[in-house]
């Protein structure tokens, strides 16, 4: 079975600073990860996903993780933090080697303070 | 990616009635959609997996007479909570599965049971 630990419900950063947001994964087979961003009272919005291809992936906003077999980790990070990225972090697995069913970690929250 | 459409955005019901939860995939024929569940300061949860024209599967412990899904047509997944109950109350949100492209998220649906 998949599952996913975020190390970390609360990050705080100051604005400018790196943001460095942990994501272990377990995984039977070889995962498809994702990472999300929710804002309050609204949807996911995919930040970016590893589907087997580049180990370094690039998303929107200037973020980008990197998928690590043999620590079995993608973390999420960002060289400058904005005030506009504090929100909810999900990471999340979708197992069997494909797009299945998706299992979130429990989240992250970032705040960004000046 | 779809773009996916879930109504309504927030409800207000009272203790013992029903209510439905649409979520509509506007681009996209998807012959498989989620639904999740999230508690306040929580992750999500994944309720069930909807299958267009068959019966859908439901995660362990939900209860499948309360959570009635429906996935008549390839644009269409419902979610009805039967005799709810303030326990039911939460932010609730679908996914489309976009084929090879992953997964769109709805923007969600509070409801709150009264």
């Amino acid at each position: 079975a998949q599952s996913v630990t975020q190390l970390g419900s609360h990050v705080s950063v100051s604005e400018g600073a790196l943001v460095l947001l942990r994501c272990n994964y377990s995984s039977s087979v070889p995962p498809y990860l994702f990472w999300y961003v929710q804002y309050p009272n609204q949807g996911l919005q995919l930040l970016l996903k590893y589907t087997s291809a580049a180990t370094l992936v690039k998303g929107i906003n200037g973020f980008e993780a990197e998928f690590k077999k043999s620590e079995t980790s993608f973390h999420l990070t960002k060289p400058s933090a904005h005030m506009s990225d504090a929100a909810e972090y999900f990471c999340a697995v979708s197992g069997s080697g494909g797009y299945n069913k998706l299992i979130f970690g429990a989240g992250t929250r970032l705040a960004v303070h000046p | 990616g779809a773009v996916v459409s879930q109504h309504p955005s927030w409800v207000i019901c009272k203790s013992g009635t029903s209510v439905k939860i649409e979520c509509r995939s506007l681009d996209f024929q998807a012959t498989t959609m989620f639904w999740y569940r999230q508690f306040p300061k929580q992750s999500l949860m994944l309720m069930a997996t909807s299958n267009e024209g068959s019966k859908a599967t439901y995660e362990q412990g939900v209860e499948k007479d309360k959570f009635l899904i429906n996935h008549a047509s390839l644009t269409l997944s419902t979610l009805t909570v039967t005799s709810a109950h303030p326990e039911d109350s939460s932010f609730y949100i679908c996914s489309v599965l976009d084929g090879g492209n992953g997964y769109t998220f709805g923007s969600g649906t509070r409801l709150t049971v009264v």
